[in-house]
């Protein structure tokens, strides 16, 4: 089974609106992490946000944050006022294992963001 | 702050021959990854490192090799280079969670990875 997937391989939103990249996960551990990477076609892989499987409250961080629900597994990134410099592909990933020093970590299969202006 | 350091950013090698890319990780980062990424396809796990001891093991073809050394860096070797080994190689680091279970210390950190054209 897909451990990370992402069903929206692109997504079109209007400058300055809002706008929700889906992720859902897959895990039996009961601790792991969440993140969500940017990559623009310069190529690299830029860290946005985090959310650990004990945490309580939604991850902020700037214009980015992550809608966690533990019970439908899922961690979709919000991404409010959407700007041009927002343009890339967006990878959610999964780090499993968080207790050991040997940890997996998963990718989706990204979703290319396009913002109009 | 200091981010995690690859070279060359850029390499252009002929069919069968051999490249070797350069990871330096974040200070006191003491997990290096390599991933492979693929035109338009999500990064692969290839290999991993903890404390310089291979820790984990992805889709690394036997053609290619990789270690950690005893100042933290690590090289991806890669012998009898073919035209589908042409990719955007990535090195990451990270805290090994056992260092630090919980909270965005866990985060790994992608260096600006290597673009390897085989020709």
């Amino acid at each position: 089974a897909q451990k990370i997937t992402q069903t929206q391989p692109g997504m079109f939103v209007q400058e300055k609106e809002a706008v929700t990249l889906d992720c859902t996960y897959d895990t039996s551990d009961p601790s792991y992490g969440l993140f969500w990477y940017k990559q623009p076609s310069s190529g690299e892989m830029i860290f946005l946000i985090y959310q650990g499987s004990y945490d309580q409250q939604n991850a902020t961080e700037g214009r980015y944050s992550l809608n966690f629900q533990k019970a439908r597994k899922s961690a979709n990134l919000v991404i409010s006022a959407s700007q041009l410099g927002d343009s890339a592909m967006y990878f959610c990933a999964m780090r499993e294992g968080m207790l050991g020093n040997f940890n997996k970590f998963y990718f989706g299969s990204g979703t290319k963001l396009n913002v109009k202006p | 702050a200091a981010g995690v350091i690859q070279s060359p950013r850029h390499l252009i090698k002929e069919k069968r021959e051999t490249a070797t890319l350069k990871c330096y990780p974040i200070p006191r980062h003491d997990t290096v990854y390599w991933y492979q990424q693929g035109p338009g396809q999500d990064p692969q796990f290839l290999i991993s490192f903890y404390e310089k001891m291979q820790s984990d093991k992805g889709s690394i073809p036997d053609r290619f090799s990789a270690q950690q050394f005893s100042d933290y860096h690590s090289e991806l070797n890669m012998s009898s280079l073919e035209l589908g080994d042409s990719a955007l190689y990535f090195c990451a680091s990270s805290l090994a969670s056992g260092t630090e279970a919980r909270g965005a210390g866990n985060t790994i950190y992608f260096g600006e990875g290597s673009w390897l054209t085989v020709v």
